[in-house]
């Protein structure tokens, strides 16, 4: 199976902040990875797909990047309604595997 | 609108089963690929199941194989999961989600329910 691995697992930071989260694919994906924004009590909401793809309805400050085995997410100035959990999911294979999360947290 | 439901959800003894449903409606249900996703009190996502729109095709994670069994009716836009020699650490919230055409990952999610598996 492939592993996820997210970085880091919480990350304090303040409105207005470019916040920038890891994941890393055990072998290459490809650019097959989605991410995905969950807030407490509530299911997962798609933000990206393929990697760079912004899902309809998101805002433009939530970005992707990558290929292969490494990618990024990148929330270019952090709002109020940002602080939440953030999951990569990888869809090369079959099992489709998720990160371990990040926790976005206010400073 | 778009939307799945969950249901079936609930407290269950070691070795004991449960069956989930999942109610589609808002789009064509049988044109869509089908997912189980679980999350465990406080931990991170975890995917379960998938199967085809046709049902022809079916897939478990490690932790289930065997143990769990995915199943759709297209006639009635419903999605299931048999659960059964259920343990502990099954305990969770169980998401359906769909497999989006454009994105190939899960645009609509259900609420989720809860399964309890305490001795």
């Amino acid at each position: 199976d492939i592993q996820m691995t997210q970085s880091p697992s919480t990350l304090s930071a303040s409105v207005g902040d470019r916040v920038t989260i890891t994941c890393r694919a055990s072998q290459s994906i490809s650019t097959w990875l989605a991410w995905y924004q969950q807030k407490p009590g509530k299911a997962p909401k798609l933000l990206i797909y393929k990697a760079s793809s912004l899902e309809s309805g998101v805002p433009s400050r939530f970005s992707g990047s990558g290929s292969g085995t490494e990618f990024t997410l990148t929330i270019s100035s952090l709002q109020p309604d940002d602080f939440a959990a953030y999951y990569c999911q990888q869809y090369n294979s079959y099992s489709r595997t998720f990160g371990q999360g990040t926790k976005v947290e206010i400073k | 609108e778009v939307q799945l439901e969950e249901s079936g959800g609930g407290l269950v003894q070691p070795g004991g089963s449960l069956r989930l449903s999942c109610a589609a409606s808002g789009f064509t249900f049988s044109s869509y690929e089908m997912n189980w996703v679980r999350q465990a009190p406080g931990k991170g996502l975890e995917w379960v199941s998938y199967i085809s729109s046709s049902g022809r095709t079916i897939y478990y994670a490690d932790s289930v194989k065997g143990r769990f069994t995915i199943s759709r009716d297209n006639a009635k836009n419903s999605l299931s999961l048999q659960m059964n020699s259920l343990r502990a650490e099954d305990t969770a919230v169980y998401y359906c989600a769909r497999t989006g055409y454009i994105q190939d990952a899960f645009d609509i999610w259900g609420q989720g329910t809860m399964a309890t598996v305490f001795s």
